[in-house]
């Protein structure tokens, strides 16, 4: 089946620091997602993108569609406390309803 | 309510035993759908309703996994003769979808419900 390579795994960093996570994948997706899952909690989403190139922004949040359509990044800027968590890229390949999740990027910000 | 409710939240049983668990979807929303994460992984699909059918259950593990939604609203997941390697957090997540659309940030998680199968 398709499978998502997320790295790094996890990240221990500053508060104000900038980070960045990325995806990537063998097969093509045609919509990549965005989650930050936090202790206790289901994903809750974050960015959605959905043409190949396509550059998103929510608020700290920046992420961004590889034009191979086989890749996605994102970047928060800026860290702050409230950042630490789960994140998890997703994407939509065969199917237009099912997800396929990668292993998730844990943050840790130190304040 | 305001979310999609999961119960119970944690359930701990021995193997072998019967469980259900239970999901309450955003009302009005005609999708809903179970994940399952384990421990360091991410949410894995296992079954999509539409309604009231089951428009795909191709994620279910094996014959032990059985989901319902008879009203299309509440669903419940049913498994039965538990094994240990079952222990996870079921997620379910529902929508407000249309077959064709593409699914959009209009899907909401539900906080899932931590099996432990002892």
């Amino acid at each position: 089946g398709q499978q998502l390579n997320q790295s790094p795994q996890s990240m221990f960093i500053q508060e104000g620091e900038d980070v960045s996570m990325n995806c990537t994948s063998s097969s093509i997706f045609n919509t990549w997602l965005w989650y930050k899952q936090e202790p206790g909690e289901g994903p809750v989403l974050l960015i959605a993108l959905y043409k190949a190139g396509e550059l998103t922004s929510n608020g700290r949040l920046t992420a961004q569609f590889g034009i191979t359509r086989k890749d996605s990044f994102l970047n928060i800027s800026a860290s702050i406390p409230s950042d630490v968590g789960i994140y998890f890229c997703a994407g939509l390949g065969g199917s237009n309803y099912k997800l396929t999740f990668g292993k998730g990027t844990l943050l840790t910000v130190n304040p | 309510g305001a979310g999609v409710s999961q119960t119970p939240s944690n359930k701990v049983t021995e193997k072998g035993k019967y469980v259900e668990l239970r999901c309450d979807p955003i009302s009005g929303h005609t999708a809903l759908y179970w994940y399952r994460q384990s421990l360091g992984q991410g949410p894995e699909f296992l079954i999509y309703f539409q309604g009231t059918g089951a428009a795909d259950d191709s994620g279910l593990p094996n014959d032990r996994f059985f989901a319902v939604r008879p009203e299309g609203s509440v669903s419940t997941l049913k498994i039965q003769r538990t094994e240990r390697g079952d222990s996870a957090v079921y997620l379910c997540a529902s929508s407000y979808r249309v077959k064709t659309a593409v699914l959009n940030e209009k899907l909401f998680f539900g906080s899932g419900t931590q099996l432990s199968v002892l």
